[in-house]
């Protein structure tokens, strides 16, 4: 059974500073590996997606690195704005059932000015 | 192109009522997943259909049921409700294949009272 664990919980940060969000997956047998933002009370919003053949992918401030041998990925935001402040969740899926998604509990990020 | 649409946002049901909801997915994509989101269990995965047929199911009991048209549309009941019940639905789409990153809607709120 894939398990998906995302440390912090919560993240509270003035604004400018750089940052790191980890997730860890149990089963290394992914196939993708997708980070999301969530604001509240609204769906999800893809930010990211790597492939297991891939180590990163960047957007923007966005940068996601991928150790599928480990089970890690992070998420890295550059010079953060309160406008980033949001749940950010990571996702997995596995060849064998395509199409579904393993999340984490997500890390909640307040940027304040 | 438009985003996946959810119909309704908000419903509000009495225990032992059923409920359907609706999803519109991305044009052009074949795949649609459903997912429930609350705060105890985060997001739990309940089934993915594509091109009209299901493709992976989640642990969820048979009272959840779900239907994909051949325009990809796809709607999601849930017969007999309960106060557990009670939680964001999230619609997802994507082409279905290999690297191809989830979209999710703004999700319908449903309230069992």
């Amino acid at each position: 059974k894939q398990e998906v664990t995302q440390i912090p919980a919560a993240l509270s940060v003035p604004e400018g500073e750089n940052l790191v969000l980890n997730c860890s997956f149990t089963d290394s047998a992914i196939y993708n590996l997708q980070w999301f933002r969530q604001d509240p009370g609204k769906g999800l919003t893809s930010l990211l997606l790597i492939q297991s053949s891939q180590r990163e992918q960047t957007s923007g401030r966005l940068n996601a690195s991928l150790d599928k041998s480990s089970g890690r990925s992070t998420l890295y935001i550059a010079a953060s704005q309160p406008g980033d402040s949001a749940t950010y969740l990571c996702a997995v899926d596995r060849g064998s059932t395509l199409g579904r998604l393993y999340f984490g509990r997500g890390t909640q990020l307040t940027v304040w000015p | 192109k438009a985003g996946v649409t959810q119909t309704p946002r908000y419903l509000i049901k009495t225990r032992g009522q059923q409920v359907t909801l609706s999803c519109s997915p991305i044009s052009g994509h074949r795949s649609v997943s459903w997912y429930q989101q609350t705060p105890g269990q985060g997001l739990q995965f309940l089934f993915e259909y594509f091109s009209e047929t299901q493709r992976n199911k989640g642990n969820f009991p048979g009272r959840f049921s779900g239907r994909q048209f051949s325009n990809s549309r796809s709607e999601m009941n849930v017969s007999t409700l309960e106060l557990g019940d009670s939680a964001l639905y999230l619609c997802a789409s994507s082409e279905g294949t290999g690297a191809s990153p989830l979209h999710f809607g703004n999700g319908t709120r449903l309230t069992v009272t």
